[in-house]
């Protein structure tokens, strides 16, 4: 079962771009990477999901290492909207969100 | 296309009341899943089904919770005796599931507030 491992909260300023590096060391060779976005008193929304490399939609990016113990989650020139808590997910049959990241924007 | 329908938005029951909460999947989805929210243990994935056959209830706290899913377009999840730790956000997710990578696409509905006193 692979364990995702991210940062407890991050700030930053409306305009720049932010990075979500998550952990994943034990992933298996058939696991995929998703993220999803969760704002106050709303169910999570999926983000983004990819396999190696790096996948783009409008909503954000999504870089993978060659190795794949690691992804990143990138959100171009974030505004206060983009406060929030972004969950990493790694697994093939078993489910787990974790506590997710806490990103909060700055004006 | 309407999204996921929970049902109610808000309950507050007293302790040893049988709690019902309900949810409407998106049209078209093969998969549901129940998930429990609170401060201190985050999302928890309580239950999943796939074409209305529960797959993984591991989540499942204890007997007092039950869930079914008598048709692709109806679930219920059921307390009974509800207690004060049961207090928690519930949220019921569906996905169009073909594979594995699917079941993590999941979209969730706006959750039903539960408080037991």
């Amino acid at each position: 079962l692979a364990k995702t491992t991210q940062p407890i909260s991050m700030d930053s300023y409306e305009g720049q771009e932010v990075n979500i590096t998550c952990s994943h060391n034990n992933i298996a060779t058939n696991d995929y990477i998703t993220w999803y976005q969760q704002f106050p008193s709303q169910g999570p929304r999926f983000i983004i999901q990819g396999y190696k490399t790096k996948v783009t939609n409008e909503v954000a990016s999504l870089f993978i290492p060659a190795d794949r113990k690691s992804s990143t989650l990138s959100l171009p020139r974030v505004s206060l909207s983009d406060t929030a808590v972004y969950y990493c997910l790694v697994g093939e049959d078993k489910i787990i969100f974790g506590k997710g990241t806490r990103l909060h924007i700055l004006p | 296309d309407a999204g996921v329908i929970q049902s109610p938005r808000h309950e507050v029951t007293e302790m040893g009341q049988e709690v019902t909460l309900r949810c409407k999947p998106i049209s078209g989805h093969n998969s549901l899943f129940w998930y429990r929210q609170t401060m201190m243990r985050g999302l928890e994935l309580l239950i999943y089904f796939n074409n209305n056959v529960p797959i993984d209830d591991s989540g499942m706290p204890e007997d007092r919770f039950s869930a079914k899913m008598p048709n692709a377009s109806f679930s219920t999840l059921k307390i009974q005796p509800s207690e004060p730790r049961d207090s928690a956000v519930y949220f019921c997710a569906s996905s169009f599931s073909q594979g594995t990578r699917d079941l993590y696409e999941q979209y969730f509905g706006p959750g039903t507030r539960l408080t037991v006193t």
